[in-house]
């Protein structure tokens, strides 16, 4: 297993619940990224965070909240969520961000279904 | 804008046997990166091999391999002696040279008969 961890592993939440998923990683990697995977769609990058700064928000909606307190920490806020966010959330981390020849690491998601 | 697409979703390969995974994309880019991913049911994805794309030299990786065709904007992964252990959904994906944004394919799910 990769040094990526995610929290919680699953999540079943309402429509008016407010929850994080939490993301660690253990290499010393200067970037962190949440991906949302859903069943019938190719994986989508929503957020990318380089030393603490978010430099790439591909137009998700407000209702998904990052935050980056230090390198080594990713959260994803969540509130107001609709049924089809119901999703696979990915976090990867990466080493020099913006290079080819850098390398993400995956942790093993949070399965969300929202009801 | 830059796609990937696969156009695979199943496959089936004999246990030892070779398999390859096809991906195209479109880009006009000029420097590029390409990569397969591999996602075993419920466990992380990883890494399987990478390609430049200034490079002419097809990339491996011990029982993987590449066929990047540059100008058919092609990039099909060979598995070679497949094991139970390949059994996965492989994942094609760019990444345009000083980019953030890795763009996915579909995903192909590869089924290892014994």
């Amino acid at each position: 297993e990769t040094g990526v961890t995610q929290t919680p592993r699953h999540l079943v939440m309402g429509m008016t619940n407010k929850k994080s998923l939490k993301c660690e990683q253990h290499l010393g990697h200067n970037a962190m990224y949440w991906y949302k995977q859903s069943a019938k769609k190719p994986l989508e990058l929503m957020f990318v965070y380089s030393l603490e700064e978010r430099v790439e928000n591909n137009s998700v909606p407000s209702r998904f909240s990052p935050e980056c307190p230090n390198s080594s920490h990713l959260f994803l806020h969540l509130h107001t969520l609709q049924p089809e966010d119901s999703a696979l959330y990915l976090c990867a981390s990466s080493l020099v961000p913006g290079q080819g020849t850098d390398t993400q690491y995956f942790g093993p998601g949070t399965r969300l279904t929202v009801l | 804008a830059q796609t990937v697409t696969q156009s695979q979703p199943e496959m089936s390969v004999q246990e030892a046997e070779t398999v390859t995974l096809s991906c195209t994309y479109d880009t006009s880019e000029s420097d590029y990166y390409l990569f397969w991913y591999k996602q075993p049911p419920s466990r992380q994805m990883i890494l399987v091999i990478r390609q430049e794309a200034y490079k002419q030299q097809n990339a491996t990786e011990n029982r993987f391999s590449v066929n990047f065709q540059k100008a058919a904007k092609s990039f099909s992964l060979k598995i070679s002696d497949s094991q139970l252990g390949d059994a996965a959904m492989y994942f094609c994906a760019f990444l345009k040279d000083s980019s953030y944004k890795l763009i996915f394919g579909s995903g192909t799910r590869l089924l290892v008969r014994p």
